[in-house]
C-alpha cells in the first residue's frame, strides 16, 4: 500500500482565520513533506522532516507552521494567510531523506483564501 | 546549478500515435529521476525511478529510458485515459524533488 491520505479535501478561509492541514501514511516511511503548487506549476517544497524532526524549511513565512506529532501523522497549521496563498497543498513521504528513494504523494488539500 | 528541463510542454496526439516526452538535466551526482503523472487538481502519482544511464523500466503503454544527459518516457498506442501532466524530477542532495514544468499530454478519440 502506497498511500498517503490528506484532510480537508478542499477548504475556505477567511485572512483571520485558523485553520490545519491533516497528512497520514502508514508506510512506515521516516521522512514526510509539505508542498505548494500553484496552477499550471510544478510543486514547490515548503518543508521537510525526517525521523519527526524539521530538516528543511524553505524560507517559508511564519504563517505557515509545520508540526510531525508521530512518524505517521504531519499537519501544517495555516494562521493570517494571503490571498496568494491560495495553492493545492501537497503531502509527501518517502522511505528515507537519501536521495535513491521516490516521494508518495497525497491528493493534496485545495486551499482558498478570502 | 541542478536543472530539469521538459520538453514540449505540450503536446496533443490521435489515440494510438505513439511519442516520447523528453527530460534534460543537469546534476552533480544522479541519485535518481523520478517520473510521475499528475491529473488536474490531484497529487502526482509515482510510475518510474531510473538511477543510471541504460536503464529502462516500463509499465503498461509506458517506457522510460535514462541517458546521462536525458530521460526519455515512451507513450506507445496511447489512450485518452493516458491524458493527464506528466512530471520529470530529480532529488537534490537527497532533500527536494526539482520538478521539470511538465508536459501537458492530450490524447483524443
Amino acid at each position: 500500500d502506497t498511500e498517503v491520505t490528506q484532510t480537508p479535501k478542499h477548504l475556505v478561509m477567511g485572512m483571520t482565520n485558523k485553520k490545519s492541514l491533516k497528512c497520514e501514511q502508514h508506510m512506515g516511511h521516516r521522512a514526510m513533506y509539505w508542498y505548494k503548487q500553484k496552477a499550471k506549476k510544478p510543486p514547490e517544497l515548503m518543508f521537510v522532516y525526517s525521523y519527526e524532526k524539521l530538516s528543511i524549511n524553505e524560507s517559508v513565512p511564519s504563517r505557515f507552521s509545520p508540526e510531525c506529532p508521530n512518524s505517521s501523522l504531519l499537519n501544517l497549521h495555516l494562521h493570517a494567510l494571503q490571498p496568494e496563498d491560495s495553492a493545492l497543498y501537497l503531502c509527501a513521504s518517502s522511505q528515507a531523506l537519501a536521495g535513491y528513494y521516490e516521494q508518495y504523494f497525497g491528493p493534496g488539500t485545495r486551499l482558498t483564501v478570502t | 546549478e541542478d536543472q530539469v528541463t521538459q520538453s514540449p510542454e505540450a503536446l496533443r496526439l490521435q489515440e494510438g500515435e505513439s511519442s516520447s516526452l523528453n527530460c534534460s538535466y543537469t546534476v552533480s551526482g544522479l541519485r535518481g529521476l523520478f517520473w510521475y503523472r499528475q491529473d488536474p487538481g490531484k497529487g502526482p502519482e509515482f510510475l518510474f525511478t531510473l538511477y543510471s544511464a541504460g536503464e529502462e523500466k516500463e509499465k503498461e503503454r509506458l517506457k522510460a529510458t535514462l541517458t546521462k544527459k536525458e530521460s526519455f518516457l515512451h507513450i506507445t498506442a496511447p489512450k485518452p485515459e493516458d491524458s493527464a501532466t506528466y512530471l520529470c524530477a530529480l532529488n537534490q542532495a537527497g532533500t527536494a524533488l526539482i520538478f521539470g514544468k511538465g508536459t501537458t499530454l492530450s490524447v483524443s478519440s
